[in-house]
């Protein structure tokens, strides 16, 4: 199964621009890019998915490489309330269903 | 929608006791999944269903546990009997297809503790 590797943890300052990476060079073509991430004392909560294009929604951008071995999730303003895990997952649908496996995650601490 | 609700939200049991864990999904969503979280081995998932049939339970520890799902809106994980290792935070969550395989929404999660 292919895997993720993800900083361990990072650091921003408040209102300032995060770029979160991660790396997996083995996903295959069917793989979906997922990030989720983890605030404390609560279940993960989706943040924003890929497969090939870049994306944007309300809360992150996602910044995914030309051989989608590499991706970036963007938070454009960091926040207090974005202090948490950000978990970058590959979704692979394979004959029979799909899994979700789950890298170790990057701790984002932001300052004031 | 309330979401993924779950219950208890704790539970702390002996040994050998027998735990069932309870998970409702939001309405409409035609997976379910099972999770479990220990700050040694992270997030596992551990089983999930499709349209309450399930699907890949290879994420099941052991014998130990099992998994069911009697109809769309509610799901058991049950441990017996049940072991300190097995003390974790357990999350649920559901989704429904779609483009990207679907967002999963999670419960709150029970927290487990086996003495």
């Amino acid at each position: 199964d292919a895997k993720t590797t993800q900083p361990n943890s990072m650091e921003s300052n408040e209102e300032e621009p995060v770029h979160l990476p991660c790396n997996h060079s083995t996903i295959s073509g069917t793989d979906y890019i997922h990030w989720y991430r983890q605030l404390p004392s609560q279940g993960p909560e989706y943040v924003i998915h890929g497969l090939t294009s870049n994306v944007n929604n309300r809360m992150a951008s996602l910044a995914i490489a030309e051989d989608r071995k590499s991706s970036t999730l963007i938070l454009h303003r960091a926040t207090l309330r974005d202090a948490a895990v950000y978990y970058c997952i590959l979704r692979a649908h394979n004959t029979g269903g799909f899994k979700t496996i789950f890298g170790a995650g990057t701790r984002l601490f932001v300052k004031a | 929608d309330a979401g993924v609700i779950q219950s208890p939200r704790h539970e702390v049991t002996e040994m050998g006791q027998e735990v069932t864990l309870r998970c409702k999904p939001i309405s409409g969503h035609d997976y379910l999944f099972w999770y479990r979280q220990t700050m040694m081995r992270g997030l596992e998932l551990l089983i999930y269903f499709n349209n309450n049939v399930p699907i890949d339970d290879s994420g099941m520890p052991e014998d130990r546990f099992s998994a069911k799902m009697p109809n769309a809106s509610f799901s058991t994980l049950k441990i017996q009997p049940s072991e300190p290792r097995d003390s974790a935070v357990y999350f649920c969550a559901s989704s429904l297809r779609g483009s990207g395989l679907g967002t999963q929404y999670f419960g709150p999660g029970t927290r487990l503790t086996v003495l």
